[in-house]
């Protein structure tokens, strides 16, 4: 069966320092892959998408992500936190089904 | 407005109520979704329409009706709901429904920021 694993349910990293966050899917085809992140009170946003191409993909507020196609990956990365990276963040994963499924969730907390 | 705005945010029931979630989206797409979050469980996709047709219907109880009159509304009715159906409801649109030509990058979902449901 198809799935996506967030191993990580809870992260805590210092301000300053690096980040990575994993996600591991179960699929029989290369899917198209996401990382979302989700502060308190608010929806998800998309913070990059990995579709085809370069494995390494940059996003937004310099958060990247690495295709590892003999791993079954698509881990975050941030080379250093800020204390508003402080969120819950999503790794989403879809096929050409209309389907996009999600992890569940690693929380960030980001101390002084 | 720009992007897709839920309503209410907030929403106390009781399990006897009737009531509506409502989403609206600014973006020009044409597919929506309602998705349901509950605390440390994976999102879970409930409905899927493209240009106003019921695409996916996944195994929704009856008391959860959508209804998506055009392409820039949909709504989430809300009946006899239990205690079990407190959660945040997610909307999200996407310019054509995710999957269908995804590579080309405009399928990707936009979300709004939820109406968070209890049901006492």
């Amino acid at each position: 069966a198809q799935s996506v694993t967030q191993p990580d349910i809870h992260i805590t990293v210092s301000e300053g320092a690096s980040l990575e966050l994993r996600c591991n899917y179960s699929y029989g085809a290369t899917p198209y892959l996401f990382w979302y992140v989700q502060s308190p009170g608010q929806g998800l946003q998309l913070l990059l998408k990995y579709f085809s191409g370069d494995t390494l993909v940059q996003g937004i507020k310099g958060f990247e992500a690495e295709f590892k196609r003999s791993q079954s990956s698509f881990n975050l990365r941030k080379p250093s936190v800020h204390w508003s990276d402080a969120a819950e963040y999503f790794c989403a994963v879809g096929l050409n089904d209309y389907k996009l499924s999600f992890g569940a969730g690693t929380t960030v907390t980001v101390r002084a | 407005e720009t992007g897709v705005t839920q309503t209410p945010r907030h929403l106390v029931m009781g399990m006897t109520n009737k009531k509506s979630l409502k989403c609206e989206q600014h973006l020009g797409h044409n597919a929506m979704y309602w998705y349901k979050q509950s605390a440390k469980k994976p999102l879970e996709l409930m409905f899927v329409y493209s240009l106003e047709e019921r695409v996916e219907n996944n195994s929704v109880p009856s008391r959860f009706s959508p209804e998506c009159p055009n392409s820039s509304h949909l709504f989430l009715h809300l009946h006899t709901l239990q205690p079990e159906d407190s959660a945040l409801y997610l909307c999200a649109s996407s310019q054509e429904i995710f999957g269908q030509g995804a590579s080309s990058g405009a399928n990707v979902l936009t979300f709004g920021a939820g109406s968070r449901l209890t049901v006492l």
